[in-house]
């Protein structure tokens, strides 16, 4: 089946730093999902990309739909402690008999103060 | 997660005992999924039902059974508990093919 590798699988930051993530596929997505875990909570959608190519911002956020469908890159600016979580990809598939999400492992980001 | 609803949210079982894990939505969404949470593993789909009447196995689903009641419900039963199915469980739905997943709060199980 399908694979998706996530990395990193973890980071420590400083508040205020950047942070970068990505996804690879072995195989093209349609849509590429982008979602956050609070601990004791189920994962929250923050961006879901349609396009390839797309570049979709919410708020602090920004996330990119790679241009070969095989990739996309979650950003966040300025980090605060809020930000701290699981952050998980998912690419899903459009046609018959594709009903199936399919999620990357997840990258836990640690914010310190 | 609003939209979703789970129950129970917390449950301890003793092995060899069933439950049934419950999920609604009120988003009147076409597919529901349950997926498992376990520490390492992300996400991983156990049963899915594209609509209402279809059910289908996904990457684990031994162990487990699945009921869609109508469209609002989606129900994930384990006949004979057992350690191994020690996890989180989250029911999720969406619209249709190609669109985003709501999930719900989740269900975290032990099974002694």
């Amino acid at each position: 089946g399908q694979q998706l590798n996530q990395s990193p699988q973890s980071m420590f930051i400083q508040e205020g730093e950047d942070v970068s993530m990505n996804c690879t596929s072995s195989s093209i997505f349609n849509t590429w999902l982008w979602y956050k875990q609070d601990p004791g909570e189920g994962p929250v959608l923050l961006i879901a990309l349609y396009k390839a190519g797309e570049l979709t911002s919410n708020g602090r956020l920004t996330a990119q739909f790679g241009i070969t469908r095989k990739d996309s890159f979650l950003n966040i600016s300025a980090s605060i402690p809020s930000d701290v979580g699981i952050y998980f990809c998912a690419g899903a598939n459009s046609g018959a008999g594709s009903y199936q999400l399919t999620f990357g492992k997840g990258t836990k980001l640690s914010v310190i103060p | 997660n609003a939209g979703v609803t789970q129950t129970p949210k917390f449950q301890v079982l003793k092995t060899g005992q069933s439950m049934t894990l419950q999920c609604a939505q009120d988003m009147n969404h076409n597919s529901m999924y349950w997926y498992r949470q376990d520490p390492g593993m992300g996400l991983r789909l156990i049963y899915y039902s594209a609509s209402e009447g279809t059910t289908d196995k996904g990457e684990v689903p031994n162990g487990y059974n699945v009921s869609r009641l109508n469209k609002r419900e989606f129900s994930l039963r384990l006949e004979s508990a057992a350690p191994s199915q020690t996890s989180v469980y989250f029911c999720a739905i969406r619209r249709h093919l190609n669109t985003e997943a709501f999930f719900g709060q989740g269900t975290r199980l032990t099974v002694v």
